[in-house]
This record gives C-alpha cells, sequence and structure tokens, in this order.
C-alpha cells in the first residue's frame, strides 16, 4: 500500500535559518505529492503539490522537487520566519484519489 | 463563511455515549472525507464518500459510522465513544473533475472521557 515517511520532529530553529523536512514516499504508479501546513488551532492548508516526477512546487518562499529515483519529496526554505512556526505533512494522493500522510513535523521558529 | 464547516469545534463526552460530528460544504465537491489526527501518527482516514451513494471505509472505520444526508453533508458518529477516540478530527473535500488538492475544515476536538 502507499506510505509516506517524513523526518521526526520536534524542529526549533533561529528566524533566517535554512530549514529542509525529509519525505519519502512508497506508491503503486504516479502519485501525486503534496506539502500542508497546519497553523495552530487551524486546519491543514495545502502549501504546494508536484504532480509528476520533476516538479518543482513552490509557494511563500517553500520549495519542494518530486524525487521519482530516490521516492522524495523533500520540503526547504531558505530563511525562515516566526510565522513559520507550524505543522508541517506530506502527503501523497493516489489514483483512487485518497490522501495518505506523514506523521507530521512540528517546526518552531524563534526570534 | 469557511468552504468546509465542521460542528461542533470542541466536544467533551462520556464513555458509551453517541455523538455525531457535522461537515458542511459549499465548494460544490463531490467527495469528502474524514479523517482523524494524532499526535505523531499524522491523519488517518476514517470513511471516505464519492458521491451521496457511494461511502467506503476507511483504514480505521471500527467504532464509526458515516453518513452522506446530501452532497454537501457528511456527518461522522460515534456509536458508543471510548476514550481511545480522543483526538482531532477533520473532514475534507475534494473534486473528482479535477485534480487538485483537498479542502480542510478547521477540526472538530472531541475528548471522551
Amino acid at each position: 500500500g502507499n506510505s509516506v515517511t517524513q523526518m521526526e520532529g520536534p524542529v526549533t530553529l533561529s528566524e533566517e535559518a535554512f530549514l529542509t523536512i525529509n519525505c519519502t514516499y512508497t506508491a503503486t504508479g504516479y502519485p501525486s505529492l503534496f506539502w500542508y501546513v497546519q497553523y495552530p488551532g487551524e486546519g491543514l492548508q495545502l502549501l504546494l503539490k508536484a504532480t509528476k516526477a520533476d516538479d518543482k512546487g513552490s509557494n511563500k518562499g517553500f520549495e519542494a522537487t518530486y524525487r521519482k529515483e530516490t521516492t522524495s519529496f523533500h520540503l526547504e526554505k531558505g530563511s525562515v520566519q516566526v510565522s513559520d512556526s507550524a505543522v508541517y505533512f506530506c502527503a501523497l494522493r493516489s489514483g483512487d484519489y485518497k490522501l495518505s500522510f506523514g506523521a507530521g513535523t512540528t517546526v518552531t521558529v524563534r526570534a | 463563511d469557511a468552504d468546509v464547516t465542521q460542528t461542533p469545534r470542541n466536544r467533551i463526552t462520556k464513555t458509551g455515549k453517541r455523538i455525531m460530528l457535522e461537515c458542511s460544504q459549499t465548494k460544490g465537491h463531490d467527495r469528502m472525507y474524514w479523517y482523524r489526527q494524532d499526535p505523531g501518527l499524522g491523519l488517518r482516514l476514517i470513511y471516505y464518500s464519492f458521491d451521496v451513494k457511494d461511502i467506503n471505509k476507511g483504514e480505521i472505520s471500527d467504532g464509526y459510522s458515516v453518513s452522506r444526508q446530501a452532497q454537501a453533508k457528511f456527518s461522522l458518529s460515534l456509536e458508543s465513544a471510548i476514550p481511545n477516540q480522543t483526538a482531532l478530527y477533520f473532514c475534507a473535500t475534494s473534486d473528482s473533475a479535477v485534480r487538485g488538492s483537498y479542502t480542510f475544515g478547521s477540526g472538530t476536538r472531541l475528548t471522551v472521557v
């Protein structure tokens, strides 16, 4: 079956630091890949997505590239802000349109 | 108004009680989903519905039931709540005609004591 593994947190950074959250997946076929973000007390919001190999998703300074050869979709941001403090979820969607999520990574950015 | 509305936002209930969580959407999406979120486990799919007459079990459906009353409404019931059902529950929608993303509600925090 489909599964997503992402790096365990929590991750604590200082403002302007570089952030990487690793995500690898196992899936049949050609899944679409997503990063969702959950701010404190809120639901999940789509951060970025990629639908085929070598696609790069980007939004709000975050980027992730769909690497089929390494089955990875690592999230990166070059300079984080306090407002980036949240829980980040890597997810994949298989052909039947159900989402499978990783465990989530809590990121705290300190001023 | 939110595109996907969940009620209640918070609920504390006693073991053995029946409880219903409700979800309504204004997105016009045909597909709806219920997930639960537990720390360190991410989101796990409980039930999903591809249209009003198509309801399917997810990976953790035991102890839960659902009803798709209309395209816009999808409710989740716990027939006899138990403490390990304490979690954050999310409703989500998607459009089968568009290979896009899901829209999530703000969640219902359920505590079973």
